[in-house]
C-alpha cells in the first residue's frame, strides 16, 4: 500500500542549530514528493516539491530536501533555524499523476532560543 | 496569500444546526479537494471536484453534504453533526486530479457542541 512516514513525531532544536526532519514513502515507479509546513493557526503552505530532475531540491525560508530513491526517503534540512520556523511540517506524496496526495502524520518542529 | 480562500475561519455549531463552509480559489484551477485535520491524525481526503464533477468521495458520512457550483467555488454543507466532527477542515486546489502540486486554503475551524 502506498504510504509516507515522518519518523519524528516532534523535533526539538535550539535556534541557530541545523535541522533534519525525516521523511520516508513507499516505494513506486512514479511518485511526486512534497513538503507542506503549518504554522499555528493557519492552513497548509508548500514549502518545496520534487517532480523530476536534479534529486536536491531548495524550497522557501531556506530550506531544501534530498529526493533519495534506493533509500525511499526525502528528507528536509536547514542549517541554521529561526524561532519563526516553529510549525508543524507534513512530508506528502503524489502516486502516479491524478492520484491520491498521501500525507504523513506531520513533525512538529519547536525552535527554541 | 495562497490564492485559496475559505469562509468562515471560525465556526461554532449545534448538533442539530445546518451551516455551510465556503471556498474560493483565484488560481484558475479546475480542481478542488475538501480535507479534514483532526487532532494527532493524518489528513483525511475527504471530496475531489474535477471541471465541477465529484470524482472521489471516501466514505464521507452522508451529514457533509460537499456542492461545486463551479470551477472556482466549493462548498461543503453541514448537518447533524457529532462532536468528533469538530477538526481544521481544509480546502484544496490545483490545475486539475492531474495536477501535481495542490494549494491549500487557511482552513476552517469547526467546533460542534
Amino acid at each position: 500500500a502506498q504510504s509516507v512516514t515522518q519518523l519524528d513525531s516532534q523535533v526539538p532544536v535550539f535556534e541557530e542549530a541545523p535541522v533534519e526532519l525525516r521523511c520516508n514513502y513507499s516505494s513506486s515507479v512514479s511518485v511526486y514528493l512534497f513538503w507542506y509546513v503549518q504554522y499555528p493557526n493557519q492552513g497548509l503552505q508548500l514549502l518545496l516539491k520534487y517532480l523530476s530532475g536534479s534529486t536536491l531540491v531548495k524550497g522557501i525560508n531556506g530550506f531544501e530536501a534530498e529526493f533519495n530513491k534506493s533509500q525511499t526517503s526525502f528528507h528536509l534540512r536547514k542549517p541554521s533555524v529561526h524561532i519563526s520556523d516553529t510549525a508543524e511540517y507534513f512530508c506528502a506524496a503524489l502516486y502516479n499523476q491524478g492520484g491520491k496526495l498521501i500525507f504523513g502524520q506531520g513533525t512538529e518542529l519547536s525552535v527554541k532560543p | 496569500e495562497t490564492g485559496v480562500t475559505q469562509t468562515p475561519r471560525h465556526l461554532v455549531m449545534g448538533m442539530t444546526n445546518k451551516k455551510s463552509l465556503k471556498c474560493e480559489q483565484h488560481l484558475g484551477h479546475n480542481a478542488m479537494y475538501w480535507y479534514k485535520q483532526s487532532a494527532k491524525k493524518p489528513l483525511e481526503l475527504m471530496f475531489v471536484y474535477n471541471f465541477k464533477e465529484q470524482t472521489e468521495n471516501n466514505s464521507v458520512p452522508s451529514r457533509f453534504s460537499p456542492e461545486c457550483p463551479n470551477s472556482s467555488h466549493l462548498f461543503l454543507h453541514l448537518h447533524t453533526l457529532q462532536p468528533e466532527d469538530s477538526a481544521l477542515y481544509l480546502c484544496a486546489s490545483s490545475q486539475d486530479r492531474g495536477g501535481n502540486t495542490i494549494y491549500f486554503g487557511e482552513g476552517s475551524w469547526l467546533t460542534v457542541v
